[in-house]
């Protein structure tokens, strides 16, 4: 089955800076990629997602970049804001459309 | 016109209890899940239903059984509580076979075993 790595597991950065998480994975048949942002006492929720036919997807402060030849993503933030300060889970699917979780990152921004 | 709800948003019970927690999406959905989150955050699907039907089980104790009424609700029942099952537990749903995979989650109930 897939296996999704997750890595750093706490990033800390000041308000300003950019944050960056990487995932890799181990099915090369997945073929949807999303991120999710869990604030505190809630459930996750999408921020932003990538399919393996575009290499990268931006919106706003966030950006999503994938290599599918290297089977690894990555989640980008840029001029981060106290707001900011989560868990982040990557995930990755494919045919069986049941995601695989990766181990989440807890990102703090210190204003 | 909350889209995944769960209730209760707190459970806290004595060890050999038994509790159920229910979970409601008015998205439309057809395919509905459980997971588990620890201490750790760690998210581990537990179940997963499509159109009323089982379509996964990991490998959970015997003592949590899902039931699914309809393609709007799947309610979790948990036998024999042990002290490992606190942990919180998200609701989620998706519409997956129409290239909507994304999850929607529910807020979580917070269980506490003691």
């Amino acid at each position: 089955g897939e296996n999704v790595e997750q890595h750093p597991s706490t990033l800390s950065v000041q308000e300003g800076d950019s944050a960056v998480i990487k995932c890799t994975y181990s099915d090369s048949a997945s073929n949807y990629f999303p991120w999710y942002k869990q604030e505190l006492g809630k459930g996750p929720q999408l921020i932003i997602d990538i399919r393996s036919n575009v290499g990268e997807k931006k919106d706003q402060r966030i950006a999503v970049t994938l290599n599918k030849t290297a089977k690894h993503f990555s989640l980008h933030i840029t001029e981060t804001q106290p707001e900011d300060s989560a868990v982040y889970f990557c995930a990755a699917s494919g045919g069986s459309y049941i995601p695989t979780f990766g181990r989440g990152t807890s990102l703090i921004v210190h204003p | 016109d909350t889209a995944v709800s769960q209730t209760p948003k707190y459970l806290v019970t004595q060890m050999g209890n038994d509790k159920s927690i229910k979970c409601e999406q008015n998205l439309g959905h057809d395919t509905m899940y459980w997971y588990k989150q620890d201490s750790k955050k760690f998210l581990k699907i537990m179940f997963s239903y499509n159109n009323k039907e089982l379509i996964i089980n990991e490998t959970v104790p015997n003592r949590f059984s899902p039931k699914s009424p309809d393609k709007a609700h799947l309610n979790l029942h948990i036998n024999s509580l042990e002290l490992g099952d606190s942990a919180v537990y998200f609701c989620a749903s998706s519409l997956p076979r129409t290239g909507k995979e994304t999850q929607y989650f529910g807020p979580g109930t917070r269980l506490l075993v003691l």
